[in-house]
């Protein structure tokens, strides 16, 4: 059990930009989870995949943030056209089946910066 | 509706004990404790579910009122590598299992 990582670590990037940031869950998990943290608050969910199924996104998520799970495996968040609010700590977490609880294990996150 | 915690930092001297409570203004199925060291991710630490179980490993223990949707953290014989904020995340009764909405967490910080 290798952990939840993410991919990069840190992202500077100018306003209008155009970002790409990478999860891979734990092996055998099937759920997979983006939230986003700023400085003194809590991770906020953004959207939620089962296998490559995306069944849920924030209403605080706008059109230009999209996120992907090809083949139920690793997945995408793009934010696109990013503006100086987007700047926040980007955290993948994933869980398995087992049933009744569904533990999140949380990546060590992306922080975005944007200038 | 995002879960209020209590008190938004403590500080104690190594040895001492700690609550750290987590309450909801609707119904819960399920309360989630992580904690965070700076600059790092979220840590799982246990979950509870409904039907008021208590929960704990090593000198952390947990409880979860479902009738008042309270769930409080305990922390007994603090050691220096307990600091960090801590923070509940709460599952809506319907049992979505997927989505949990955090408090903004309490900060802990223990000295030697």
């Amino acid at each position: 059990d290798t952990g939840v990582s993410q991919d990069p670590r840190h992202k500077i990037t100018k306003r209008g930009q155009n970002v790409t940031f990478r999860c891979d869950p734990i092996s055998e998990h099937n759920r997979l989870y983006w939230y986003r943290q700023t400085l003194g608050q809590g991770p906020e969910f953004l959207t939620y995949f089962q296998n490559e199924a995306q069944l849920e996104k924030s209403r605080l998520l706008s059109d230009r943030f999209s996120a992907e799970r090809p083949k139920g495996s690793f997945s995408t968040l793009e934010i696109q056209r990013t503006e100086q609010g987007d700047s926040a700590m980007y955290l993948c977490a994933s869980s398995g089946k087992r049933f009744p609880t569904y533990e999140q294990y949380f990546g060590p996150g992306t922080r975005l910066t944007v200038t | 509706q995002q879960p209020v915690q209590s008190p938004q930092a403590v500080i104690l001297r190594e040895g001492e004990d700690a609550v750290i409570n987590c309450s909801s203004s609707k119904a819960l199925y399920s309360v989630h404790w992580y904690r965070q060291k700076h600059g790092e991710a979220p840590v799982f630490l246990m979950i509870l579910l409904k039907g008021g179980e208590q929960k704990g490993h090593d000198k952390i223990s947990a409880s979860f009122n479902e009738k008042k949707q309270q769930s409080s953290l305990y922390l007994t014989a603090s050691q220096l590598s307990y600091s960090g904020t801590y923070f509940c995340g709460t599952e809506g009764s319907g049992g979505s299992n997927y989505k949990l909405t955090f408090g903004k967490g309490t900060l802990l910080t223990v000295n030697p």
